[in-house]
């Protein structure tokens, strides 16, 4: 069973759409929750971290629900440069254990 | 520009050669990661070294060998693979602090591995 589980994808948007993520985590001794970028043949960076209260970035809101045990990723007013691939990553007993779902392919159309 | 830097970004190998990946951070961090990146597949994790402590070794096969010689540089001896191991093999380091952590991995661009 994979620790982290997404929607592969691809979401094909227009701009200024709305887009939402969601990701399940199958541990729930899984203590942190973040959402990583990865642009085409890039590297990983992380976009945000997922605290239980909910947090935004500006056009980026991270939720998390540990009864349900998932974390989803809202993005508004899409633009062209959000194409990537989002990753969903957890923690698990410790930090150095940092757990990535396989990600969700995000285009945005003109 | 990267704190992690990666060499070499590509390598082709055939199945007998004896190779390495090189791994450097320049961000002071204690912590430095394996990861393997391949089409399709999540990342998976494996190898972790704290304090250049191996930490973690999540059932690698035997012809992938860590090496963690201080703090800012890891290796990644690679001998006799197979072709199944072609992938972007990622490095990453982190700060962490007891039970505390940013919770920021910091990834080098990779190295591209094609094995013959």
């Amino acid at each position: 069973r994979k620790e982290v589980e997404q929607d592969p994808g691809p979401f094909n948007v227009p701009e200024g759409a709305t887009v939402a993520f969601n990701c399940t985590y199958s541990n729930s001794a899984s203590q942190s929750f973040f959402w990583y970028r990865q642009d085409c043949r890039k590297e990983p960076k992380l976009l945000m971290s997922v605290y239980s209260s909910g947090n935004e970035d500006g056009r980026f809101t991270a939720q998390l629900n540990r009864a349900s045990q998932y974390i989803s990723l809202l993005i508004r007013d899409s633009k062209l440069s959000d194409s990537a691939t989002y990753l969903c990553v957890v923690t698990i007993y410790n930090f150095n254990k940092f757990y990535f779902g396989s990600g969700t392919k995000l285009n945005v159309k003109p | 520009e990267t704190g992690v830097t990666q060499t070499p970004r590509h390598l082709v190998m055939g199945m007998t050669n004896k190779k390495s990946l090189k791994c450097e951070q320049h961000l002071g961090h204690n912590a430095m990661y394996w990861y393997k990146q391949s089409a399709k597949k999540p990342l998976e994790l494996m190898f972790v070294y704290n304090f250049k402590e191996q930490t973690e070794n999540n059932s690698v096969p035997s012809r992938f060998s860590p090496e963690c010689p201080n703090s800012s540089h890891l290796f990644l001896h690679l001998h006799t693979l197979q072709p199944e191991d072609s992938a972007l093999y990622l490095c990453a380091s982190s700060q962490d602090i007891g039970d505390r952590s940013t919770g920021e991995l910091f990834f080098g661009e990779g190295s591209r591995l094609t094995v013959l």
